[in-house]
């Protein structure tokens, strides 16, 4: 089976500073891995994705993400956050050595960047 | 070019009547998703189409859910006998064949009374 956590339900950051969304991942084999955003009353728009080769992934709007496979973890991170920034955040997993493709989401966090 | 279109964007219908929700994915997408985005439950896999084989059903959570691909392109998602509990967002995605990236449509939101 696999699965998602995301820790923290809101992340609050001030505009100008760097920001992490924290995700965590169990698969039984190896992962791919995405990000993805959701603002007010719209679907879900792909930030980035992990499928093999570097560690450290960049994405749409500035964000990237580090896959660190001895902690599990794909954190979202970005240099300098936007008050556009806020919205809600999903990491998502699928693992690859299974010919299933669905996506299996966390909970979300809410990022609410402050002026 | 165009995105994953859904329709209806909201649809409010009374308990007992079935539902159809529609999906258009992106042209010569070969895989096509249904996911449900609820507060209780937050995003759940429904049922996954790629290309001709059989689709992979395993979240649906009801015998009540149904879909269809027709064509190999629009998706039909049918709810019969629909429950309170159905309330949701229902969000529909697609991706090209070589690549795992999916891409949503803006989904339908289900209100059951």
């Amino acid at each position: 089976a696999q699965s998602v956590a995301q820790p923290e339900d809101q992340v609050n950051v001030a505009e100008g500073n760097p920001l992490t969304v924290k995700c965590t991942y169990s698969v039984s084999g190896n992962p791919y891995l995405f990000w993805y955003v959701q603002y007010p009353n719209r679907g879900l728009q792909f930030l980035l994705k992990y499928i093999t080769g570097d560690n450290l992934v960049k994405g749409s709007y500035g964000f990237e993400a580090e896959f660190n496979k001895s902690q599990t973890s794909f954190h979202l991170k970005k240099p300098s956050a936007l008050v556009s920034d806020s919205a809600l955040y999903f990491c998502a997993v699928r693992d690859r050595g299974t010919g299933r493709r669905a996506l299996t989401f966390g909970s979300g966090t809410r990022l609410q960047v402050q002026p | 070019g165009a995105g994953v279109s859904q329709s209806p964007s909201n649809k409010v219908t009374e308990k007992g009547k079935d539902v159809e929700l529609r999906c258009d994915p992106i042209s010569g997408h070969t895989a096509l998703y249904w996911y449900r985005q609820s507060l209780g439950q937050g995003l759940e896999f429904l049922i996954y189409f790629q290309g001709n084989s059989a689709p992979d059903k395993s979240g649906l959570p009801s015998d009540r859910f149904s879909a269809e691909r027709t064509g190999g392109s629009v998706s039909t998602l049918t709810i019969q006998r629909t429950q309170q509990e159905d309330s949701a967002v229902y969000l529909c995605a697609s991706s090209p064949f070589s690549d795992d990236t999916q891409y949503f449509g803006p989904g339908t939101r289900l209100t059951v009374l």
